[in-house]
């Protein structure tokens, strides 16, 4: 299957700043990305749907102004966030959709807000 | 917003074949259905996916109704590696492209 990176897989920050996490496909071109949300023993929360050289789509419900969203190129997806506070402490987990319906999905990025 | 609804867990023993099955009453005409298994701590990974009738592969096969609103994840002898959480996903009818989780299936393989 195609191989999707995320990094860092781990950050803790302080509440206040922003962090930014990477998500790039490696053998794939992903026209479309997206960015779930995973609390713990809960299922994956679809955040944004991110496509190359226009601007994300929010689900209703997620800030818009505090997930950034950059999707620059094909092989590439960033989401910010911004003024990061304990409540925005979860998983967060990438993807890229191959093909009109197979995502393959990262390793995830664990955030702890202090 | 899911459009799959599965059983919250199954229970299995080491060895025996194990069959999970997702209602998708409402898919669509161009939809596919893709299974995904996921560990604590890491992302979704994709086991198969299918359109209709049977699909197999090296890990598992997948079982579509001609009707296609249902679809059983036929994964067999199982192993205690095979503890997880089992998602299937369908597209969204109204939003192309989009996918939404549903509970998924919390697998656990006994000795």
């Amino acid at each position: 299957g195609a191989v999707v990176s995320q990094h860092p897989s781990r950050v803790i920050c302080k509440s206040g700043t922003s962090v930014k996490i990477e998500c790039r496909s490696l053998d794939f071109q992903a026209t479309t990305m997206f960015w779930y949300r995973q609390f713990p023993k809960k299922s994956l929360m679809l955040m944004a749907t991110s496509n190359e050289g226009s601007k994300a789509t929010y689900e209703q419900g997620v800030e818009k102004d505090k997930f950034l969203i950059n999707h620059a190129s094909l092989t590439l997806s960033t989401l910010t966030v911004t003024s990061a506070h304990p409540e925005d402490s979860s998983f967060y987990i990438c993807s890229g959709l191959a093909g009109a319906d197979t995502q393959y999905f990262g390793p995830g990025t664990r955030l702890t807000v202090l | 917003l899911a459009k799959t609804t599965q059983p919250i867990s199954m229970d299995s023993y080491e060895g025996q074949e194990v069959n999970i099955t997702c209602s998708h009453n409402n898919i669509a005409t161009n939809d596919y259905i893709t299974w995904y298994q996921q560990f604590p701590s890491q992302g979704p990974r994709f086991i198969i996916q299918g359109y209709k009738t049977k699909v197999t592969n090296e890990v598992a096969s997948l079982f579509i109704p001609a009707d296609r609103k249902s679809s059983t994840l036929s994964l067999p002898r199982v192993s205690l590696s095979d503890t997880a959480v089992y998602y299937c996903l369908v597209g969204d009818e109204v939003n192309f492209n989009k996918f939404y989780f549903g509970s998924g299936t919390k697998l656990n393989v006994k000795p």
